[in-house]
C-alpha cells in the first residue's frame, strides 16, 4: 500500500536540540504532507512537498523528499516543549488526483526541558 | 486554510444504533473527505464526499454503512449506521481548498459504542 511509514516511532529530545524524524512510501506519489496531532486534538497541517520538488521550509521546519528513495524527512529545529506531539507523515498517491492521504502511525516525538 | 468545526465532539452511543456527524466550513471548498482514527492507530480515508452525488467510498467502506451528504460546498454529514463497539473511533472531516492539494482537518469526533 501507499501508507507512510514514519521512523523512529518514538523520540525524546532536549529543548533546543534538533528533531528528525523518517518516512518512506511505497509508490510514487504526487505530493506527501506532514501533520502534528497533539494528545486527543486534531490534526494540523505543518508542509506539503510535491514530487518535483525536494526541500521546503516553513518557519523551524525543514522538509525534504527524495522520490528516487522513495522517502522524506522532517526536521524540527530549536526544539521546544510545545513541540511535543505525534508527526505523522501522508503521501498522496497518483491515484485519486493527489486527494488520497494514506497515514502511517506516526513518530511521537516529546521534547523535556 | 479554512476553520472546520464538527458536531458532535464526542458521543457514547448503544450498539445497533446511528449516529450522524457534521463538518460545517466557514468558506466554500473544493473537496470534503472523512476519515477514521481507531484507538492507537493511523488515520483511514472513508470516502470522499462529493457535492450533490453520491460520495466515493475507499474499500472496505460500504455506503449502507456509512452514508455520507453533502449538500452545498461548505457542509456534509457523515453517518455512522448499526454501530457495534468496533466503530469506537475518533472520525475526522478535512477539506481541500482552492488549488491546493493541502487538506486541513477537523478537531474530530470521538465516538464510543457500548
Amino acid at each position: 500500500s501507499q501508507q507512510g511509514e514514519e521512523d523512529p516511532q518514538a523520540l525524546s529530545i532536549q529543548e533546543g536540540e534538533n528533531a528528525t524524524m523518517n518516512c518512506s512510501y511505497k509508490t510514487s506519489i504526487n505530493n506527501l504532507q506532514w501533520y502534528r496531532q497533539n494528545s486527543g486534538r486534531g490534526l494540523v497541517h505543518l508542509i506539503l512537498i510535491r514530487s518535483n520538488e525536494r526541500e521546503k521550509h516553513s518557519g523551524r521546519l525543514r522538509v525534504t523528499l527524495d522520490t528516487s528513495k522513495k522517502s522524506s524527512s522532517l526536521l524540527i529545529t530549536a526544539s521546544r516543549a510545545a513541540d511535543t506531539a505525534s508527526y505523522f507523515c501522508a503521501p498522496a498517491g497518483l491515484t485519486g488526483g493527489g486527494n488520497k492521504l494514506t497515514f502511517g502511525t506516526g513518530t511521537q516525538l516529546k521534547v523535556e526541558l | 486554510s479554512a476553520v472546520i468545526s464538527q458536531k458532535p465532539s464526542r458521543d457514547i452511543c448503544q450498539r445497533g444504533t446511528s449516529l450522524t456527524i457534521q463538518c460545517q466550513v466557514d468558506s466554500q471548498v473544493t473537496m470534503m473527505f472523512w476519515y477514521r482514527q481507531q484507538p492507537g492507530q493511523s488515520l483511514t480515508l472513508i470516502a470522499t464526499a462529493n457535492q450533490g452525488s453520491e460520495a466515493t467510498y475507499e474499500s472496505g467502506f460500504v455506503i449502507d454503512k456509512f452514508p455520507i451528504s453533502r449538500p452545498n460546498l461548505t457542509f456534509s454529514t457523515l453517518t455512522v449506521s448499526n454501530m457495534s463497539p468496533e466503530d469506537s473511533s475518533i472520525y475526522l472531516c478535512s477539506v481541500r481548498t482552492g488549488t491546493s492539494y493541502e487538506q486541513y482537518f477537523g478537531p474530530g469526533t470521538r465516538l464510543t459504542v457500548t
